[in-house]
């Protein structure tokens, strides 16, 4: 089955600094690839996602990168605030015929300092 | 529109007992998946029914199970409960027309003593 990886475990920035957050994917059918945000007490929260048809995709301050030949894709974050502290999530499916799995990473605690 | 919801937000049991958690998932989703969350396991699939069949389980023995009612509402059910079931529920919707995109609810505390 899918199994992925999700490095730094922790990451610590300064505000207004970047973060960048990685993953990478052993199943080559995976072809959806979303990112979540997890407060303390919430549930995740979807933030952005790629399809494997696309290379690289922005909102705003967050972006994702997507190298299917390398099977690894990237969160990156800019001008980071305060309340981008949180914990973050990569996960990979099979698309719409996955019915429902995502397979996740082990997640990222993101620190913001002021 | 609501969001998912989950019905209890935290529970006790004791060992040996059973459980069962409930979601309603946003408005017009039909496909609701659970997913168990623990820190040393991380977020892992548990199963997902859509339209009241369950298409998709995870590897959990057959302790957990599942249903879903006609107005997709789902319960997930624990029986036998061990300490090491201790852990945050989760159950996301997706809609029939973006299938793979899931949305999360707030998610069940359940502590076994």
């Amino acid at each position: 089955g899918e199994n992925v990886e999700q490095h730094p475990s922790t990451l610590s920035v300064q505000e207004g600094d970047s973060a960048v957050i990685k993953c990478t994917y052993s199943d080559s059918a995976s072809n959806y690839f979303p990112w979540y945000k997890q407060e303390l007490g919430k549930g995740p929260q979807l933030i952005i996602d790629i399809r494997s048809n696309v290379g690289e995709k922005k909102d705003q301050r967050i972006a994702v990168t997507l190298n299917k030949t390398a099977k690894h894709f990237s969160l990156h974050i800019t001008e980071t605030q305060p309340e981008d502290s949180a914990v973050y999530f990569c996960a990979a499916s099979y698309g719409g015929t996955s019915y429902g799995k995502l397979t996740f990473g082990q997640g990222t605690i993101l620190t913001v300092h002021p | 529109k609501a969001g998912v919801t989950q019905t209890p937000r935290y529970l006790i049991k004791t060992r040996g007992q059973q459980v069962t958690l409930s979601c309603s998932p946003i408005s017009g989703h039909r496909s609701v998946s659970w997913y168990q969350q623990t820190p040393g396991q991380g977020l892992q699939f548990l199963f997902e029914y859509f339209s009241e069949t369950q298409r998709n389980k995870g590897n959990f023995p057959g302790r957990f199970s599942g249903r879903q009612f006609s107005n997709s509402r789902s319960e997930m059910n624990v029986s036998t409960l061990e300490l090491g079931d201790s852990a945050l529920y989760l159950c996301a919707s997706s809609s029939p027309r973006g299938r793979e995109t899931q949305y999360f609810g707030p998610g069940t505390r359940l502590l076994v003593l």
